[in-house]
């Protein structure tokens, strides 16, 4: 593993179904980071962690769940899906400080 | 509340500069930052600006920032076909040094 590693890459699942979207990070950063990319909106925060054990809700947090046990991993849980959450998902991680974020390759999700 | 603001296509030929626009609201940003995301694929940094620089270069890329317009820019220098991506502006403030992004500029490249 080198930076970040969603997975899957892509899935199509019945409405009404639950789904755990899986991210990891092996470069030991605080932060952990989960958005949606939605065509003419950008990149929309879902939910995020400053550090293990702690967790926050971004802008668009409503049918989401996450939780962070450890400071490798990051999983975005979709309890109930709906077509509304039809979208690209993204993690990506960060030091504390400057840098920017390391972003994964995605999660390519159609909710039918 | 916080907001960035791109416009979403640009056009320009090859061996041409780009110039792809950026202006956000929150004056207590303390990074800025542009990002490119190739088709299919993640974002990608490609730099930044702490918010006490006016300019950066790096290479065939020159960001300008003016603080008092709150405006961000982002000079790509000789376009190559290579550079047809999705460039997304973002701004970190100090408060909590979450990302708020713009929705991103399309630049397509012409040969």
């Amino acid at each position: 593993i080198a930076g970040i590693t969603q997975a899957p890459t892509s899935q199509i699942l019945a409405a009404g179904r639950r789904m755990t979207l899986r991210c990891t990070q092996d470069m030991r950063h605080n932060a952990m980071y989960w958005y949606r990319q939605d065509l003419g909106l950008g990149l929309r925060l879902i939910h995020y962690s400053n550090t293990a054990g702690t967790t926050g809700k971004g802008e668009v947090p409503d049918g989401y769940s996450v939780s962070r046990a450890n400071t490798d991993d990051f999983p975005l849980t979709l309890a109930s899906a709906v077509p509304s959450q039809t979208s690209v998902y993204f993690c990506a991680s960060s030091e504390t400080a400057q840098g920017g974020y390391t972003f994964g390759s995605g999660t390519r999700l159609t909710v039918v | 509340g916080e907001d960035v603001e791109q416009s979403l296509f640009l056009s320009v030929r090859e061996g041409d500069s780009s110039v792809i626009n950026c202006t956000y609201t929150d004056s207590s940003s303390t990074y800025l930052y542009w990002y490119k995301q190739e088709p299919g694929a993640g974002l990608q940094l490609l730099t930044y600006i702490f918010s006490n620089m006016d300019m950066k270069q790096d290479q065939r890329l020159t960001v300008l920032l003016n603080k008092k317009d709150k405006h961000l820019s982002l000079r790509i220098a000789d376009t190559q076909t290579g550079d047809s991506a999705i460039y997304f502006c973002a701004e970190r403030n100090n408060q909590g040094g979450k990302l708020i992004f713009g929705q991103g500029t399309e630049l397509s490249v012409k040969p």
